[in-house]
């Protein structure tokens, strides 16, 4: 079974600074999706980015970009000149490349401080 | 372009009775999930709705159950509540080409609380 590991459970980060955030998972598929979602607050959940396992190349979105490591399982989130609209629980999850089942990360909290 | 739509927001229920979570997809997707989501954790997934069948289903008991209708708005149900069924009640629609998977997009969720 597929798991995902999210080690931070809080982050603090200073306005306009940047911040990573971690995850790593677990998996003997070659082909899946890794995505990071933002629940703000108000409890909708955003995605804000998705990587396909097969593209070498990290998916970039603005100001948020990953760094997929395959062989070590590791698929960490940045984001750059962070904004006080950041501050949300993030949270990494996995699907393999046919089903659609999404599974998730315990998430990170991120505060963005001004 | 409506997003993925939830009723009702909030619900409040008491242990044995049973409760019905509605969820409308995204304009043009015909899969819908529902997920669980206890406070403070990541979400769980419950079960999966394509063409009006369940495909998929997560590790819980018969007590939930769902339903999709012909125009892929789907409904969760929840038999002889729990106190431990109190959660935030997360749908998510995609499309669904072959089963391929897809980015599920997320609904507002259902609140719901066993008293």
């Amino acid at each position: 079974a597929q798991t995902v590991t999210q080690s931070q459970p809080e982050m603090s980060v200073q306005e306009a600074e940047t911040v990573t955030l971690s995850c790593t998972y677990d998996t003997s598929e070659n082909n899946y999706y890794l995505f990071w979602y933002k629940q703000p607050p108000s409890r909708q959940m955003i995605l804000v980015i998705r990587q396909e396992a097969y593209k070498q190349q990290n998916a970039t979105e603005n100001r948020f970009s990953v760094n997929f490591q395959k062989a070590a399982k590791s698929f960490s989130l940045k984001i750059s000149d962070s904004q006080l609209g950041d501050t949300a629980m993030y949270f990494c999850a996995f699907s393999m490349e046919y089903g659609n089942k999404l599974v998730f990360g315990a998430g990170t909290i991120l505060r963005v401080k001004s | 372009d409506a997003g993925v739509t939830q009723s009702p927001t909030h619900l409040i229920k008491t242990r044995g009775q049973q409760v019905t979570l509605r969820c409308s997809p995204k304009s043009g997707h015909d899969t819908v999930s529902w997920y669980q989501q206890a406070l403070g954790q990541g979400p769980q997934f419950i079960f999966q709705y394509y063409e009006e069948e369940e495909r998929q289903r997560g590790n819980f008991p018969d007590r939930f159950s769902g339903h999709q209708f012909p125009n892929y708005s789907s409904e969760l149900n929840v038999n002889a509540l729990l106190l431990g069924d109190s959660a935030l009640y997360l749908c998510a629609s995609s499309l669904d080409p072959s089963g391929h998977s897809d980015t599920q997009y997320f609904g507002p969720g259902t609140r719901l609380t066993v008293l």
